[in-house]
């Protein structure tokens, strides 16, 4: 079946620095990707998706490209903020299937 | 729009006791999802739902949980008996489908922090 594999945390790192949290995934169709965040308390929210392969998500300076060829939808962004400390949730959807999520990798940013 | 609405946000209760944990979607979503999330097991699908239609319940993990949407605007994770064991927060989601998807950006709820002494 459908599964997603992302990096174990936490991943402690200092404000400003680089963030990479990996994703990769196994999936029967053509799924779309995406990064899901969940700040302390709350929900989880939608912060990127792609669709097709080659695109690009982004938002509040996140970015994950949707790699076919390596099944891959890895998390970046230049220059982490204290504020965004929170866990992190790579998910796929094959059509006509739910959501699939990874376990989460949850990122504390020090100042 | 208010967003995902849930009740309680937080349950304290004795082992064997009814609980009920309430759950409004977005107005016009059409698929409503209930999570289950502990750090042991990590994000777990219970049932979801479309078009107030039970579709997949196999992550319910057992016969003490049911789950209802009598309509559109509300939905029910009850579990009768309660024990420790399903002491987490339960999350509700929901989500519009389109043309072609299958409803695939879900909005969830703030959670239901439960605690089973």
């Amino acid at each position: 079946g459908d599964s997603v594999t992302q990096m174990e945390g936490p991943v402690t790192l200092s404000e400003e620095a680089f963030l990479t949290i990996n994703c990769t995934y196994t999936a029967t169709g053509y799924p779309s990707l995406f990064w899901y965040v969940q700040y302390p308390g709350e929900g989880l929210q939608l912060l990127l998706k792609a669709t097709k392969a080659d695109d690009k998500g982004s938002n509040k300076g996140f970015e994950a490209t949707y790699r076919k060829e390596t099944t891959s939808f890895h998390l970046e962004k230049g220059s982490v903020q204290v504020s965004d400390s929170a866990v992190y949730f790579c998910a796929l959807s094959d059509p006509g299937t739910p959501l699939v999520f990874g376990k989460g990798t949850r990122l504390s940013v020090i100042a | 729009d208010a967003g995902v609405i849930q009740s309680p946000r937080h349950e304290v209760t004795e082992m064997g006791q009814e609980v009920t944990l309430r759950c409004k979607p977005i107005s016009g979503h059409d698929y409503l999802f209930w999570y289950r999330q502990t750090m042991m097991r990590g994000l777990e699908l219970l049932i979801y739902f479309n078009n107030n239609v039970p579709i997949d319940d196999s992550g319910m993990p057992e016969d003490r949980f049911s789950a209802k949407m009598p309509n559109a605007s509300f939905s029910t994770l009850k579990i009768q008996p309660s024990e420790p064991r399903d002491s987490a927060v339960y999350f509700c989601a929901s989500s519009l489908s389109d043309e072609g998807a299958w409803g695939e950006t879900q909005y969830f709820g703030p959670g239901t922090r439960l605690l089973v002494l």
